[in-house]
């Protein structure tokens, strides 16, 4: 079974901290999402990388940074969080094959901003 | 971004009832939607990828049609039970890699 985990499910930090939120794939694969929910809305991209070092933005990336030093490792960094980045945080992965490609996501983190 | 809308938005049925709800996306350069299932507490699950126009697939009493010409997906829930109770997502790619999700549709089976 594709595991994916999520360093925190909870997180409760203050504004203007840096935050770190960690997620970790043990299925080899080359594409890992970073994603926020918030009702009403759905799954926005924050980040996407499709290979080691490499990155792309999504649809949301104003105020995260992300970083992928090793293939099952996608981190994603809050430089200054703010109220407004208080979401629900779910990272996922899938293969390089392309659109057809499940995307298998971690439990997510709920991060509150104070 | 991908025009991707689902309605309800939410919906209440009662144990035993048969439900649908919709996934409606641009058909133009269409060539997958997956489908996800979101239970509280847990991680979204995929139920089904669907890529052929008049593509019906089932899973338990779940089921899934695409109509890739007008640009609509019908989900399908046959008998609900209150563990059928979770957002469902829907979800056509919108590159070689990434997904546009929709906002999902909210399903409470009451016992």
């Amino acid at each position: 079974d594709v595991k994916v985990t999520q360093s925190s499910r909870y997180l409760v930090k203050r504004t203007g901290e840096k935050v770190f939120l960690e997620c970790v794939q043990d299925m080899d694969h080359e594409n890992m999402f970073w994603y926020r929910q918030d009702p009403g809305l759905g799954l926005r991209l924050i980040y996407f990388s499709y290979d080691v070092k490499m990155k792309e933005k999504g649809d949301i990336p104003e105020g995260y940074s992300v970083s992928r030093e090793k293939k099952e490792r996608f981190s994603l960094i809050l430089e200054s969080a703010s109220t407004n980045q208080t979401s629900m945080y779910l990272c996922a992965s899938s293969s390089q094959a392309g659109g057809t490609d499940t995307q298998y996501f971690g439990p997510g983190t709920r991060l509150t901003v104070l | 971004i991908l025009n991707v809308e689902q309605s309800p938005q939410s919906l209440h049925v009662q144990e035993g009832d048969s439900t649908n709800f919709t996934c409606s996306f641009p058909s133009s350069n269409f060539y997958a939607l997956h489908w996800y299932r979101w239970e509280t507490a847990k991680s979204p699950e995929a139920l089904f990828v669907m890529t052929l126009n008049g593509d019906e697939k089932k899973k338990g009493r779940i089921s899934a049609t695409l109509n890739t010409k007008e640009g609509y997906s019908y989900l399908y829930i046959k008998g609900s039970q209150p563990e059928d109770s979770a957002t469902y997502l829907c979800a056509p790619p919108r590159s070689a890699r990434q997904l546009t999700f929709g906002s999902g549709t909210q399903l409470t089976v009451l016992p």
